[in-house]
């Protein structure tokens, strides 16, 4: 089956410097990932996907996520974190092994930026 | 604002009892999943509905039941209601249900049962 794992439950970044929200997957076949956002008492947005193509995609709010094959990884990255990106984010990917198509979602990792 | 609409905002009640939470999908899209995300679980897939037809089955209870209608608006039911059960519900919609599209959330039914 299916699965993502967000390694850290927090990350603490200063407002300015860049961030990384790690996400490590574990798929049979193709990988479809996806970032999705949830601010306090919202429901979750969408950021980015990866389905094929460029390693490298690019995202809403300057987000952007680097897909590495060998190693399994879709990092969420930013070059320079605002106060308003502390929310929690969630990594996810499709499971198309149960008859249907399925997202799965890791456990989410909270983003705290300070000023 | 995603375009997904999710009625109550806030639901109350008891153990033993039974709710019914709504959801509209965005225009367009035919397809509506259910979620349910509490502290101890985190985000779980409930249920997938695509055209009104049954597509995936996640981490859904037998005392939950779900449909989506003819207008493409979806329904959850919970019954037997158990303080567990206490959480707060998500619905999303997509186009279709490929996997490959992102899904576009509700802002969420919270449910606390007393």
């Amino acid at each position: 089956a299916q699965s993502v794992a967000q390694p850290e439950d927090q990350v603490n970044v200063a407002e300015g410097n860049p961030l990384t929200v790690k996400c490590t997957y574990s798929v049979s076949g193709n990988p479809y990932l996806f970032w999705y956002v949830q601010y306090p008492n919202r429901g979750l947005q969408f950021l980015l996907k990866y389905i094929t193509g460029d390693n490298l995609v690019k995202g809403s709010y300057g987000f952007e996520a680097e897909f590495n094959k060998s190693q399994t990884s879709f990092h969420l990255k930013k070059p320079s974190a605002l106060v308003s990106d502390s929310a929690l984010y969630f990594c996810a990917v499709r499971d198309d092994n149960t008859g249907g198509f399925k997202t799965i979602f890791g456990a989410g990792t909270r983003l705290f930026v300070k000023a | 604002d995603s375009g997904v609409t999710q009625t109550p905002k806030h639901l109350i009640t008891a153990t033993g009892q039974r709710v019914t939470l709504r959801c509209s999908p965005r225009s367009g899209d035919l397809s509506v999943y259910w979620y349910q995300q509490s502290l101890d679980q985190g985000l779980q897939f409930l249920i997938q509905y695509y055209n009104g037809e049954e597509r995936a089955k996640g981490n859904i209870l037998e005392r939950f039941s779900a449909q989506q209608f003819p207008d493409l608006h979806s329904e959850l039911n919970l019954s037997s209601l158990e303080l567990g059960d206490s959480a707060l519900y998500f619905c999303a919609s997509s186009v279709v249900p490929t996997g490959y599209n992102e899904q576009f959330f509700g802002p969420g039914t919270r449910l606390t049962v007393l």
